[in-house]
């Protein structure tokens, strides 16, 4: 398969503890995003990365969470001190800009639970 | 208000029925429209992918974008139950993140 991969599927804490996720993208694609969906929403932008470097982060991304792509391949996601309001599934995107055309194709993503 | 605006349903129709989605957008920089199909617990699956005004046609899908309206739309035809999803529209300026509507809740009929 060489779709975009994440892991875990699914993540089940408890309030205060730290969790990370992982996102693998499509080989050579150099651009990786970072979504997260709470119920009967569409996605929300977090933070992308080009290559290694991360180019921006929303406003929704707080001192809580960090996101790195140490080697321009696969990125991790930590949520340090989760709260309840975390509780979202969280989606990784990856694309490769040819051109005009630039198109994103989404992980299965990871469903985090904070009890 | 929100950057873009989609009726999130749940709209039900019979099984052949032509099913039209529909989205709105407040932001004169976007430049890329998609559409998304979302089933249960798994992550989207991009369907169309239109960047100029004007209509894209893909087997029983036909894409729509008027940028002077700002409104895109995603017309289904012979639609199938298979088709029961979450659609999602999405749009971007170019090479920057996507903006999702709300999502549209689909069911088809058999």
């Amino acid at each position: 398969d060489t779709g975009v991969s994440q892991d875990p599927r699914h993540k089940i804490t408890k309030r205060g503890q730290n969790v990370t996720f992982r996102c693998d993208p499509i080989s050579e694609h150099n651009r990786l995003y970072w979504y997260r969906q709470t119920l009967g929403q569409g996605p929300e932008f977090l933070t992308y990365f080009q290559n290694e470097a991360q180019l921006e982060k929303s406003r929704l991304l707080s001192d809580r969470f960090s996101a790195e792509r140490p080697k321009g391949s696969f990125s991790t996601l930590e949520i340090q001190r989760t709260e309840q309001g975390d509780s979202a599934m969280y989606l990784c995107a990856s694309s490769v800009g040819t051109g005009q055309v630039e198109t994103q194709y989404f992980g299965p993503g990871t469903r985090l639970l904070v009890l | 208000q929100k950057e873009v605006e989609q009726d999130p349903g749940p709209l039900s129709v019979p099984e052949g029925a032509i099913v039209s989605l529909n989205c709105t957008y407040s932001n004169s920089a976007f430049q890329y429209f998609m559409w998304y199909r979302q089933y249960s617990r798994k992550g989207p699956e991009l369907l169309m992918y239109t960047y100029s005004s004007g209509n894209k046609e893909d087997g029983r899908f036909t894409a729509q974008v008027d940028k002077s309206s700002k409104y895109i739309s995603l017309f289904i035809r012979d639609s199938q139950p298979s088709d029961s999803a979450t659609y999602l529209c999405a749009m971007s300026a170019r090479f920057r993140w996507l903006v999702f509507g709300q999502g549209t809740r689909l069911t088809i009929n058999p």
